[in-house]
């Protein structure tokens, strides 16, 4: 049983340009969510999906940056215009349940870098 | 609002000896839940220890262990027979069952062999 599966783990990316980070949940779980780490700095929380449907995207940019979680095939994270302020890790993780008593399990995350 | 503070930016221990790293919290809440997350060098992040809030008891896996003071919203880890795989940035998380984890800044513990 394949863990959460993020790609690519590396991106580069020049200013302007657009940046897809795709998450594979683990398997059986529905919920997704996306955090971004900046140097230095624990993560913070963007946006938490659920199947076809956004449930909450309080921590999410309010320009340049989507989400979403189709049907079918992995999340998306999309930044439009890429600055170099984006350069971050950004990890997805996963749950089985909206609850959030067990933890997530997460991915090793996408290094962008914004050159 | 939520936050979380790791106040020890860098921490050493030597191999076999123990360590604890210090978390405290700010919440109005009564019900949640408190994690110890390890990320090493390959950026994994890897849940170590949970804690229930409305349990007394202190949570324990193996070598870790936790000191949760409720009253004080502090929730250290101790690891013990610190292993030179213990290496790594540590990071002390939070929910309320919402939708969303609070996360400190991190520790890095580096274990001398």
């Amino acid at each position: 049983n394949a863990g959460v599966m993020q790609n690519p783990r590396h991106l580069v990316r020049r200013r302007g340009q657009e940046a897809r980070l795709r998450c594979s949940p683990m398997k059986g779980h529905s919920h997704v969510y996306w955090y971004r780490q900046l140097p230095e700095e624990g993560l913070k929380f963007m946006v938490y999906l659920q199947k076809e449907n956004i449930i909450d995207e309080s921590g999410m940019p309010k320009e340049r940056f989507s989400a979403e979680f189709p049907k079918e095939g992995p999340s998306i994270l999309r930044i439009q215009q890429v600055v170099r302020g984006d350069s971050a890790a950004y990890f997805c993780a996963s749950s089985f349940e909206p609850r959030l008593r067990y933890g997530y399990t997460f991915g090793s995350g996408t290094r962008l870098t914004v050159v | 609002a939520q936050t979380v503070t790791q106040s020890q930016p860098e921490m050493s221990v030597q191999e076999a000896e123990t360590v604890t790293l210090s978390c405290t919290y700010d919440t109005s809440e009564n019900n949640y839940y408190l994690f110890w997350y390890k990320q090493p060098p390959s950026r994994q992040m890897i849940l170590v220890i949970r804690q229930e809030a409305y349990k007394q008891q202190n949570a324990t896996e193996n070598r870790f262990s936790v000191n949760f003071q409720k009253a004080a919203k502090s929730f250290s880890l101790k690891i013990s027979d610190s292993q030179l795989g213990d290496t790594a940035m540590y990071f002390c998380a939070f929910t309320n069952t919402g939708n969303q984890f609070y996360f400190g800044t991190g520790t890095s513990l580096t274990v001398i062999p």
